[in-house]
């Protein structure tokens, strides 16, 4: 089976602008988290889908934003993109809603710059 | 909100010797998870800790959660060089992770 797919690898965007990220999750999982890691630090929790509703948020600014699809996949969208905005932006899929006794598998991530 | 603490940032060891790292939340935690990342790559889930007290084993690799399921930590014994990376200790309850231990290994 495919692991969690990310799209693209790597992205290079000005200040201003906007993005959008893209993930597939593992077939047979419903559940999406998206993450940011900023080099040299752990992921940070942005938001979690399932079954195409938000479960869950972080602490990030309203230029964050994603949804899901019927078929569980996930877009994740910045908008008026800060150079502190680059990063590896990594989803993650698992199988429930719940965090609780819930696996994530991580995708490669999608790296980030902000010129 | 819950703060989860990771130490030591670094270690550097020598091929054969043990590794230590540990995480420290401010608040009780419902469960904890363990991820190993790669330079350049991605998080991998290791193991995931629930009861108070927990021990487990994973070859070289034992993790344990503390009685009052507020640290945790991971232990590998004779380090090789296929363990290098960082380790990341993650709070389930708000998936807050720590900001990692960074381990190399001297051949």
């Amino acid at each position: 089976d495919a692991g969690v797919t990310q799209s693209p690898t790597h992205l290079i965007k000005t200040r201003g602008q906007h993005v959008t990220l893209r993930c597939s999750p593992i077939s047979g999982h419903k559940s999406v988290s998206w993450y940011q890691q900023v080099l040299g630090q752990g992921p940070q929790f942005i938001f979690q889908y399932y079954e195409k509703e938000e479960r869950g948020r972080g602490n990030f600014p309203d230029r964050f934003s994603a949804r899901q699809f019927p078929n569980y996949s996930s877009e994740l969208n910045v908008n008026a993109l800060l150079l502190g905005d680059s990063a590896l932006y990594l989803c993650a899929s698992s199988r429930g809603t719940g965090f609780i006794l819930d696996t994530q598998y991580f995708g490669p991530g999608t790296r980030l710059t902000v010129l | 909100g819950q703060q989860v603490m990771q130490i030591p940032q670094y270690q550097h060891v020598q091929e054969g010797e043990d590794f230590t790292t540990y995480c420290n939340s401010s608040t009780t935690l419902s469960n904890i998870q363990w991820y190993k990342q790669r330079p350049g790559g991605h998080p991998v889930f290791l193991i995931q800790l629930v009861k108070s007290g927990e021990v487990k084993k994973q070859k070289r690799l034992t993790f344990q959660f503390g009685e009052a399921k507020k640290n945790s930590s991971l232990h590998i014994t004779a380090t090789q060089t296929t363990d290098v990376g960082t380790y990341f200790c993650a709070g389930q309850d708000d998936m807050r992770f720590g900001a990692g231990t960074r381990l190399t290994v001297k051949p």
